[in-house]
């Protein structure tokens, strides 16, 4: 089945830093990946949708200028947490779709930031 | 925007018995899917629901589209401890490719010995 890997599992920084999360299709091409914060005993929030080549698409209050996402190429998107701050602490997921816009959503095991 | 709602939001069964799952939305929804997340995890895949009145199963899981596709339900039967986790229902907010996928906020499930 697809595979998406997220990298890395678990980040702990201090506040000011920044982190990037990588989130790689391993055995599909994916048009378009999206990334998902969760608050603890939450649902996933969508952040951003991220299409190959163009800008990722934000979700209203999402800060586009903190969380940057790049989709460089079509196995390849990452998120960067610019300027961490204990507030951004979260469990970040990425997910991709394979195949038509139907097509279900695979998702990599999720990125435990923790900024100090 | 299109809102899940699931019920319950916990559940705590004893191994063996079954339990359903409910998700609801107010709108038709456009591709019904079910996932399963351990804490800490990623999301695994579960089922696809499309058309009215769809039911799949896979092994001791089985999930239904009503025929007006506003609802699904999850069914366990006999369930196990490796049934434990999270269950978060997803669909379309729209038919397009650009649609996005929204999740309601999960059912937690205990299995006791």
């Amino acid at each position: 089945g697809a595979v998406v890997s997220q990298h890395p599992s678990r980040v702990i920084c201090k506040s000011g830093t920044s982190v990037k999360i990588e989130c790689r299709s391993l055995d599909f091409q994916a048009t378009t990946m999206f990334w998902y914060r969760q608050f603890p005993k939450q649902s996933l929030m969508l952040m951003a949708t991220s299409n190959e080549g163009s800008k990722a698409t934000y979700e209203q209050g999402v800060e586009k200028d903190k969380f940057l996402i790049n989709h460089a190429s079509l196995t390849l998107s990452t998120l960067t947490v610019t300027s961490a701050h204990p507030e951004d602490s979260s469990f970040y997921i990425c997910s991709a779709r394979a195949g038509s816009e139907v097509s279900p959503l695979h998702f990599g095991n999720g990125t435990r930031l923790t900024v100090t | 925007s299109q809102e899940l709602e699931q019920s319950p939001q916990s559940l705590i069964v004893q191994e063996g018995k079954n339990l359903t799952i409910n998700c609801t939305s107010s709108k038709t929804l456009y591709g019904l899917y079910w996932y399963k997340q351990k804490y800490g995890e990623g999301l695994i895949f579960l089922m696809m629901l499309q058309k009215g009145g769809e039911e799949k199963s896979h092994e001791k899981i089985t999930a239904k589209l009503d025929e007006k596709k506003q609802q699904s339900s999850l069914h366990i039967t006999a369930s196990q401890p490796s049934h434990a986790g999270t269950y978060l229902c997803g669909a379309f907010e729209g038919n397009s490719g650009y649609s996005t996928l929204t999740f309601g906020k999960g059912t937690m499930l205990l299995v006791s010995p």
